[in-house]
């Protein structure tokens, strides 16, 4: 029973190129949320997605970053002409989809480390 | 205050007790959480509680909570070499969706053997 997998471990990137993360959710877990960790900070939330919908995207700049998270394949954190202000610890969580609210339930991956040079 | 605040470094020795403390901001937080992040990996979930909860003991973990003084604790008896990592401190605000935590900054533990 793999758990949140994230790939890559580790992106570098120069500036203005395209940075792809992705996340895979532990089997049976129908949501996914995108935290970001910038050097000595906590994490940030960025977005909350579930199959084929943005249900929270309060935490995302407004430029350059995208989300999605398709009926098949794993979720993509997506961000568009990288600036070295990008470079942070990116982590993915999954949930399982209950009736009831289900922050108790949170699973983190590894995370990704974007090096924006 | 607006940030969850918390110390961020702590050093104890193996076999003492360890005690974080967290400053949250939102007394209305449903859920407040302990997480545990080892070198190079994600976070663990340590432990919750629950608002309407004081205290909360798993195992070596004792979690105290003050409403009042939006004030979180973690205690960690016989403290191990294993223990080192850094711990994040966590709520869950009613305005925010599922799944939108807000994190302290971090305290790293260190245990000498």
């Amino acid at each position: 029973n793999a758990g949140v997998m994230q790939n890559p471990r580790h992106l570098v990137r120069r500036r203005g190129q395209e940075a792809r993360l992705r996340c895979s959710p532990m089997k049976g877990h129908s949501h996914v949320y995108w935290y970001r960790q910038l050097p000595e900070e906590g994490l940030k939330f960025m977005v909350y997605l579930q199959k084929e919908n943005i249900i929270d995207e309060s935490g995302m700049p407004k430029e350059r970053f995208s989300a999605e998270f398709p009926k098949e394949g794993p979720s993509i954190l997506r961000i568009q002409q990288v600036v070295r202000g990008d470079s942070a610890a990116y982590f993915c969580a999954s949930s399982p989809q209950t009736g009831a609210r289900t922050n108790e339930k949170l699973f983190f991956g590894s995370g990704t480390q974007l090096s924006v040079l | 205050g607006e940030d969850v605040e918390q110390s961020l470094f702590l050093s104890v020795r193996e076999g003492d007790s360890s005690v974080i403390n967290c400053t949250y901001t939102d007394s209305s937080s449903t859920y407040l959480y302990w997480y545990k992040q080892e070198p190079g990996a994600g976070l663990q979930l340590l432990t919750y509680i629950f608002s309407n909860m004081d205290m909360k003991q798993d195992q070596r973990l004792t979690v105290l909570l003050n409403k009042k003084d939006k004030h979180l604790s973690l205690r960690i008896a016989d403290t191990q070499t294993g223990d080192s990592a850094i711990y994040f401190c966590a709520e869950s605000p009613p305005g925010g969706s599922q799944g939108n935590l807000i994190f302290g900054k971090g305290t790293k533990l260190s245990v000498k053997p």
